[in-house]
């Protein structure tokens, strides 16, 4: 079966870049969450997504925005990064009809601030 | 969101029964149960969910206390597999578009061959 995806797989920036990260959600899924996991640390929300507007927002710095497309992909653009940001970047995806809304996650994306 | 508590640790042998407890008693009424686990460098992968009844599932099961202030998920034959971190999560059912997942100190699962 067809699981999220996320681009790319590791990241390496140095601070003060730019970074942009990719989530593919598995197909007809209509909502998208963004997680950030720090070394040795649990996964924190950010922002989440349903039908292209945003539905909910965690400790997200006003460095990063994102957004979903028409196509239910996610961006995360994070700038002016900070040595703090390296980080662990998890996107899950869930169906709202989904009495549930279980989350599947991807592999993540690994970020490395230089 | 109401909180869960459960042990940092736990530990257990290869192909023994493995229960691992949490502890929700600020519980509301529209509150599912879920389990996740993170296995090592992987994404958070989902195990169970339950709300007022047993649940199982072919991972495992989720026995939930009858005035639903704990549950246990119980993995019935551990593997070395098994070994993760486990969260037990609240979410709340009662509808809308925020159901965002709120970790907590999940329990460190280790698994002795």
């Amino acid at each position: 079966a067809a699981g999220v995806i996320q681009s790319p797989r590791h990241l390496i920036k140095e601070k003060r870049e730019t970074a942009t990260l990719k989530c593919y959600p598995i197909p007809r899924h209509d909502t998208v969450y963004w997680y950030q996991q720090g070394p040795g640390q649990d996964p924190q929300f950010l922002i989440s997504f349903y039908e292209k507007m945003q539905s909910d927002k965690g400790s997200i710095p006003d460095r990063f925005s994102a957004q979903q497309f028409s196509d239910y992909h996610s961006e995360l653009n994070m700038s002016s990064l900070e040595l703090g940001d390296s980080a662990l970047y998890f996107c899950a995806s869930s169906s709202l009809l989904a009495l549930t809304s279980t989350q599947y996650f991807g592999p993540g994306t690994r970020l490395t601030v230089l | 969101d109401a909180k869960t508590t459960q042990p940092n640790s736990m530990e257990s042998n290869e192909e023994e029964p493995v229960h691992l407890p949490c502890n929700h008693s600020t519980i509301s009424g529209t509150d599912y149960i879920h389990w996740y686990r993170q296995l090592p460098s992987q994404g958070p992968e989902y195990v169970i969910h339950g709300l007022t009844s047993n649940v199982n599932n072919r991972m495992a099961s989720l026995a939930i206390a009858e005035d639903r202030k704990s549950s246990t998920l119980i993995l019935h034959r551990a593997t070395l597999r098994d070994a993760a971190v486990y969260y037990c999560i609240l979410r709340d059912g009662s509808g809308g578009s925020n159901y965002k997942l709120t970790f907590g100190k999940g329990t460190l699962l280790t698994v002795n061959p």
